[in-house]
């Protein structure tokens, strides 16, 4: 199976800052690659896929970059419904994976 | 505009079988889409399970150890998920979810809200 490692697992921030969260990938999956952000109660919701596609819907302070085994997901300009718990997710390959998360809390 | 609705039991006895289904409205089951079950364990991370397409054809995910079977009914536009022996581990909200091809990218664009199964001892 393809491992997905994020980093940092949690992450202090407060309104108005800009963050980024990185992905790494066990092997290259080129650019298959999907962010997801996560509220409480809520199924996930994608935000970027193709590792740097805004999916439609998704607000335009969400940017992914990233290919190979490396990936970010940079949020500018924080927003309340922000804080929230983040998931990267490969479908290179059988069986899908996620990462394990990152938890966005409010400093 | 897809949407998805899961339903099932929201408890199970141990080694027992967990069974869900899944209605899709909006849309046909029959479309060129793969239909999908993820689970969450309470507080955790995210699992895929596997997923079907309309012809039946399915692929799971090998950490269920062959426990899982999911498949489709087009009649009823709904697809479903059962896992056989279950155990506390199987505690989770478990979500369905479309598959859509956008180019040449997979994108999981659709879910369900989750439903919580509960495994008792």
């Amino acid at each position: 199976d393809i491992q997905l490692t994020q980093s940092p697992s949690f992450l202090s921030a407060s309104v108005g800052d800009r963050v980024t969260i990185t992905c790494r990938a066990s092997r290259d999956i080129s650019t298959y690659l999907l962010w997801y952000r996560q509220i409480p109660g809520k199924a996930p919701q994608v935000l970027i896929y193709g590792a740097s596609t805004l999916q439609r819907g998704a607000p335009s302070r969400f940017t992914g970059g990233g290919s190979g085994t490396d990936f970010t997901l940079t949020i500018n300009f924080l927003q309340a419904e922000d804080f929230a718990t983040y998931y990267c997710q490969q479908l290179k390959t059988y069986p899908y994976t996620f990462g394990q998360g990152t938890k966005l809390k409010i400093k | 505009q897809v949407q998805l609705q899961e339903s099932g039991p929201g408890l199970v006895k141990a080694s027992g079988t967990l069974s869900l289904t899944c209605v899709v409205s909006g849309g046909s089951i029959s479309s060129s889409n793969w239909w999908n079950w993820v689970r969450q364990p309470p507080g955790k991370g995210l699992e895929w399970i596997g997923n079907v397409y309309f012809s039946g054809t399915a692929n799971y995910n090998p950490s269920l150890q062959n426990r899982a079977t999911i498949s489709v009914d087009t009649s009823k536009n709904q697809f479903s998920l059962e896992v056989t022996s279950v155990t506390a581990a199987d505690t989770a909200v478990y979500y369905c979810a479309r598959v859509q091809r956008y180019f040449e990218y997979l994108v999981f664009d659709s879910w369900g809200q989750g439903t919580l199964v509960a495994v008792s001892s």
